[in-house]
């Protein structure tokens, strides 16, 4: 089946400083991924719509400003929290769409846990 | 987006088979019904999808009747290694459209 990794699979950082997040579709090709955050015992929270070649679309309340997507090509995408502090400390979760027989299936990364000391 | 509600929690034993049931009221004419199942630090993983009447795979099977204002996950047998958070999805699953996740549901399966 496809596949989408994450790297890293965990990070611990400073606060202030930025952590780099990546999506690779490793057998497809994705015009579109999505990012999620997920708290511990909560449930995936939807942050932002990653568009290739075009700006990143994000939901409301999240600030575009600090975390900065980029959609370089149709295999990767990249999430980066910028000026990371410890209420940034979160599991994050990449998808991406691929078509399917009967319509489109949603496949998830493997998430990445950053931790902000 | 169509606004699922799942119970909180399920409790089961090994070879029993459990079935967890979804409400979607608002569901849309082009929405799908998906279910995902999340261990702990895991990216969740798709389990089965359906439009209507019934779906069944190698894993579970998805009922869904006829006003499609609900669906029931069954998973026949559950082992230990079934607990998980399973997540019931309503979307209109073209590639561009997002996922709303509701709060899922806790299943533990105990010997």
């Amino acid at each position: 089946g496809a596949v989408v990794s994450q790297h890293p699979s965990w990070v611990i950082c400073k606060s202030g400083t930025s952590v780099k997040i990546e999506c690779r579709s490793l057998d497809f090709q994705a015009t579109t991924m999505f990012w999620y955050r997920q708290f511990p015992k909560q449930s995936l929270m939807l942050m932002a719509t990653s568009n290739e070649g075009s700006k990143a679309t994000y939901e409301q309340g999240v600030e575009k400003d600090k975390f900065l997507i980029n959609h370089a090509s149709l295999t990767l995408s990249t999430l980066t929290v910028t000026s990371a502090h410890p209420e940034d400390s979160s599991f994050y979760i990449c998808s991406a769409p691929r078509r399917s027989s009967w319509d489109y299936e949603q496949f998830f990364g493997p998430g990445t846990r950053l931790t902000v000391l | 987006l169509a606004k699922t509600t799942q119970p909180i929690s399920m409790d089961s034993y090994e070879g029993q088979e459990v079935n967890i049931t979804c409400s979607h009221n608002n569901i849309a004419t082009n929405d799908y019904i998906t279910w995902y199942q999340q261990f702990p630090s895991q990216g969740p993983r798709f389990i089965i999808q359906g439009y209507k009447t019934k779906v069944t795979n190698e894993v579970a099977s998805l009922f869904i009747p006829a006003d499609r204002k609900s669906s029931t996950l069954s998973l026949p047998r559950v082992s230990l290694s079934d607990t998980a958070v399973y997540y019931c999805l309503v979307a209109n699953t073209g590639g561009g459209n997002k996922l709303t996740f509701g709060t899922g549901t806790q299943l533990k399966v105990e010997l």
